[in-house]
């Protein structure tokens, strides 16, 4: 049963065009998260964010940027992509102060 | 660096044998450990997890070993199932705000 949904399950893109990726949960939760996952399978943390703070990892280029318009909703806006950001995006949410992560099944992203 | 690791790549096994997935983590200050499972073409899902203060963590047919000295943690698939194959992530965190840091993950194959 699927509780963190993410649209779109794929797009396609080309260099330099701007692709924003929509999550929604309805757990309740209170924290989202943003992680990539590459084409060797590593999951890397991109954001944490909730209605107190945003954490970035300092890895994360700029052109990308987290969009939230409530606590059940975060986006992902890429402003102009490049080829390394051909990935999975898996977007994730929890209780503010509790460890225990549920994923969404990904948006992939191919960018040509 | 990769601050979390996990062998072996991947594993095979008969239905009805125990799988040993082995994990271990370089930072101390981790003091929680989750296990997911991920199916092709889905999101990451929580299988079962352990906190730094426990050395064993029973559910179901899975089971982790935590060795807080060595830092190394295991999970044990006892009586694996066909449908137990998939990729299995061993992630760590210290701050939940900061997010799971994950391993590369082990490829389980489970033949009948």
């Amino acid at each position: 049963e699927t509780a963190v949904f993410q649209t779109p399950n794929y797009h396609v893109t080309q260099v330099g065009n701007e692709v924003s990726f929509n999550c929604k949960q309805t757990l309740g939760h209170d924290t989202m998260y943003w992680y990539k996952q590459d084409s060797k399978k590593l999951l890397k943390i991109m954001f944490s964010y909730n209605n107190k703070q945003l954490i970035v990892n300092e890895t994360v280029p700029r052109r990308f940027s987290p969009q939230s318009s409530d606590k059940a909703h975060l986006n992902l806006r890429i402003k102009s992509v490049e080829p390394e950001d051909s990935a999975v995006y898996l977007c994730a949410s929890s209780y503010w102060g509790r460890d225990t992560q549920y994923f969404g099944p990904g948006t992939r992203l191919l960018v040509l | 660096q990769q601050q979390v690791r996990q062998s072996p790549q991947s594993l095979t096994v008969w239905e009805g044998e125990t799988a040993i997935l082995n994990c271990s983590y370089e930072d101390s200050t981790f003091n929680y450990f989750p296990w997911y499972q991920q199916f092709p073409g889905e999101g990451p899902a929580l299988l079962i997890s352990i906190s730094s203060v426990s050395d064993k963590k029973e559910d179901g047919r899975f089971t982790i070993f935590f060795n807080k000295r060595e830092k190394k943690l295991s999970l044990h698939i006892t009586d694996s199932q066909p449908g137990d194959s998939a990729t299995y992530f061993c992630a760590a965190s210290v701050n939940y705000a900061q997010g799971l840091t994950f391993g590369l993950g082990t490829r389980v194959s489970v033949f009948p």
